[in-house]
């Protein structure tokens, strides 16, 4: 199955600045998902990302707080925007190679301060 | 996709069979049963699916009951390193659809 890098890991930034986490797949993959765990919960999907077309995004999650590129079929990009510490999380990525696997990225906690 | 329902915790001894339930009584005739964990706010991890027959390989066992309401994941000789939460998931249509996460079961396992 896929293996999946996923950067940074963790990172500690300013409410009101943006980070930017990356996803690498070492194979193509069709679709991509971004999660966020919030301390204590389970994973809550933020969004679906097909290359070459705009992410489809879940109830609650829009696009300019949480853009996604998908510029090829082996990277992605989400960007948290305009921190605020509600938004420290553990961000994941996934990916779906169309068949039965979906592999995780190893995820990035975020805290902002 | 099918809700599943989990226990929130459970205990195992170190050595002993720990077996984790989930309900989906819901599920639909091309749904089928996924197991994952996660061990520490790592990304989870796959164990094991099955459709209707019992599946088995190098980690787990899935039992899935004949009317396809409820199964049952089997790690047969649980170790420390198996303290995770558990997730059940039902699924279907294909891989373009993303996997929807239940609040899993917390495994402790326990020296």
């Amino acid at each position: 199955s896929a293996v999946i890098s996923q950067k940074p890991s963790r990172d500690i930034c300013q409410r009101g600045t943006s980070l930017t986490i990356q996803c690498q797949v070492d194979s193509q993959v069709t679709m991509m998902f971004w999660y966020r765990q919030q301390p204590g919960q389970s994973l809550t999907l933020i969004a679906t990302a097909n290359q070459g077309s705009e992410a489809t995004y879940e109830s609650g999650f829009v696009i300019d707080k949480f853009p996604i590129s998908r510029p090829n079929l082996t990277f992605s990009t989400l960007t948290v925007s305009n921190m605020s510490p509600e938004d420290s999380s553990i961000y994941l990525c996934s990916s779906s190679t169309g068949g039965d696997g979906y592999t995780f990225g190893s995820g990035t906690r975020l805290t902002v301060v | 996709d099918a809700k599943t329902t989990q226990p929130t915790s459970m205990d195992c001894a170190e050595g002993r069979a720990a077996n984790l339930p989930c309900n989906h009584s819901t599920i639909s005739g091309n749904e089928y049963v996924y197991w994952y964990r996660q061990i520490h706010s790592q990304g989870p991890q796959y164990i094991i699916h099955g459709l209707k027959n019992n599946e088995t390989n190098e980690m787990a066992s899935l039992i899935i009951t004949e009317d396809r309401k409820s199964s049952t994941l089997i790690l047969p000789h649980a170790t420390l390193r198996d303290t995770a939460v558990y997730y059940c998931i039902v699924r279907g249509g294909s891989g373009n659809t993303p996997l929807v996460f239940g609040k899993g079961t917390r495994l402790s396992v326990i020296a």
